[in-house]
């Protein structure tokens, strides 16, 4: 089946670790996206990917980096220096960043930072 | 910023018509009206997309205000596997360079009720 994985689902840290969340995908999609939510929020955008090697921060990148090594996969890292990071984290693939292209989300990594 | 306005919850009877208002009344001429929803604790799920005209897949349909203004998502049938949170999200172009953005708001809880 195509579609986009996560893992953990839940996942517990220390305060003052890095700790990095995957994301693969199966859909041969070229973009790439990481989202925040928080309780009772919409979505923000992190970070996101229109094709390997490349990036760019979305609204509300401090605090975490990620990479692009292969068009499967866009792991995000979250740093010491973001703040506040206990959050509900997403990761969505789409066709490209043009046009109509939905965006296929994957289950999501509760992270909490202890 | 969120671009759209919704009600935080509504609730609609198992087999009636839900309808969902949206108010986009800053939206640009180009900018298309999205609508996902997300079942708690999961990823977004696409539902469907518009700019001007009404459209109908065979999830929904979306009614468009001929100004533009407001928008309303219509689940003709409502099942109990309806319950989510529903978002209006307006898709911008930030950079002008046709690499597009999803704008998220709150969403609207809505609770199909038995």
């Amino acid at each position: 089946d195509g579609g986009i994985t996560q893992s953990p689902k839940y996942l517990f840290r220390k305060e003052g670790q890095n700790v990095t969340l995957s994301c693969e995908q199966n859909l041969n999609h070229d973009a790439m996206y990481w989202y925040r939510q928080d309780p009772g929020q919409g979505l923000r955008l992190i970070y996101y990917s229109q094709i390997v090697n490349d990036f760019q921060k979305g609204d509300i990148a401090e605090g975490y980096s990620v990479s692009r090594e292969k068009k499967e996969s866009f792991p995000l890292t979250v740093t010491s220096a973001q703040k506040n990071p206990t959050a509900f984290y997403l990761c969505a693939s789409s066709a490209g960043t043009s046009g109509y292209n939905e965006q296929f989300f994957g289950p999501g990594t509760r992270l909490t930072v202890l | 910023d969120a671009k759209t306005t919704q009600p935080p919850s509504m609730d609609c009877a198992e087999g009636r018509a839900a309808n969902l208002p949206c108010n986009h009344s800053t939206i640009s001429g180009n900018e298309y009206v999205y609508w996902y929803r997300q079942i708690h604790s999961q990823g977004p799920q696409y539902i469907i997309h518009g700019l001007k005209n009404n459209e109908t897949n065979e999830m929904a349909s979306l009614i468009i205000t001929e100004d533009r203004k407001s928008s309303t998502l219509i689940l003709p049938h409502a099942t109990l596997r309806d319950t989510a949170v529903y978002y209006c999200i307006v898709r911008v172009d930030p950079l002008g360079d046709s690499n597009y953005q999803l704008i998220w708001g709150a969403g609207t809880k809505l609770i199909i009720k038995p």
